[in-house]
């Protein structure tokens, strides 16, 4: 079974700062995937960034950036210079890599950006 | 830039009714997925389908739940006998070849309120 926890259900930061959104994973597996996910509240899924569990750096993407740290298993977000248009929900998801395995997602964190 | 599309965008039935979402994925995507977010909570995985068969289902996909790939194009989902608790926003998502990339790429979504 796969679990994700995310432990910030909201939370409000200044425009231009950095955010950290927090994410711990509990998987079986030798071999699974990590990712973010951006919900605004338009309501569409907007794939951030992606982390497999065998990649020895962390993945960049933009402004996006995810701090993988296994021994810990957190996959926590990083958000540089934040923006207004940041606001939105933001789930961390799981799965294993062996095909068509779905993604279980954490409950999410509603990140708010404040001017 | 191709993206997959959801039809209708919201969808309102009677208790007892039965609904069929439907999805075209991602052209030359292999792996298809239906998952469900009841208002305010976490994604949650649904089945997925790979090789015109399902792959996985959750314990949510019980038998008043089916999906089908009529054509090669369409990918649906039906629920038989809708109840209130069905109530929720049905997303769509296609994976293209497993080992490259792992993104699953999420439809718009159908809004489905059952009264």
């Amino acid at each position: 079974a796969q679990k994700i926890t995310q432990t910030q259900p909201g939370m409000f930061v200044q425009e231009k700062e950095a955010v950290t959104l927090d994410c711990t994973y509990d998987t079986s597996d030798q071999s699974y995937g990590l990712f973010w996910y951006k919900q605004p509240s338009s309501g569409e899924m907007i794939f951030l960034i992606y982390q497999g569990s065998y990649d020895e750096q962390n993945a960049t993407e933009g402004r996006y950036s995810l701090n993988f740290q296994k021994a810990r298993k957190s996959a926590n977000l990083v958000i540089s210079a934040s923006q207004l248009g940041d606001s939105a929900m933001y789930f961390c998801a799981t799965t294993w890599l062996r095909g068509a395995d779905g993604l279980t997602f954490g409950k999410g964190t509603h990140l708010i950006i404040q001017p | 830039e191709p993206e997959v599309t959801q039809t209708p965008s919201h969808q309102v039935t009677q208790m007892g009714q039965e609904v069929i979402l439907r999805c075209v994925p991602i052209s030359n995507h292999l792996y298809f997925y239906w998952y469900r977010q009841i208002l305010g909570q976490k994604v949650e995985f649904l089945v997925s389908f790979y090789n015109n068969e399902i792959s996985e289902k959750s314990e949510i996909f019980d038998d008043q739940f089916s999906v089908e790939r009529p054509d090669g194009s369409n990918f649906t989902l039906k629920i038989r006998s809708t109840k209130l608790e069905d109530s929720a926003m049905y997303f769509c998502a296609s994976m293209g070849l497993a080992g490259t990339s792992r993104e699953q790429y999420f439809g718009p979504g159908t809004r489905l309120t059952v009264t």
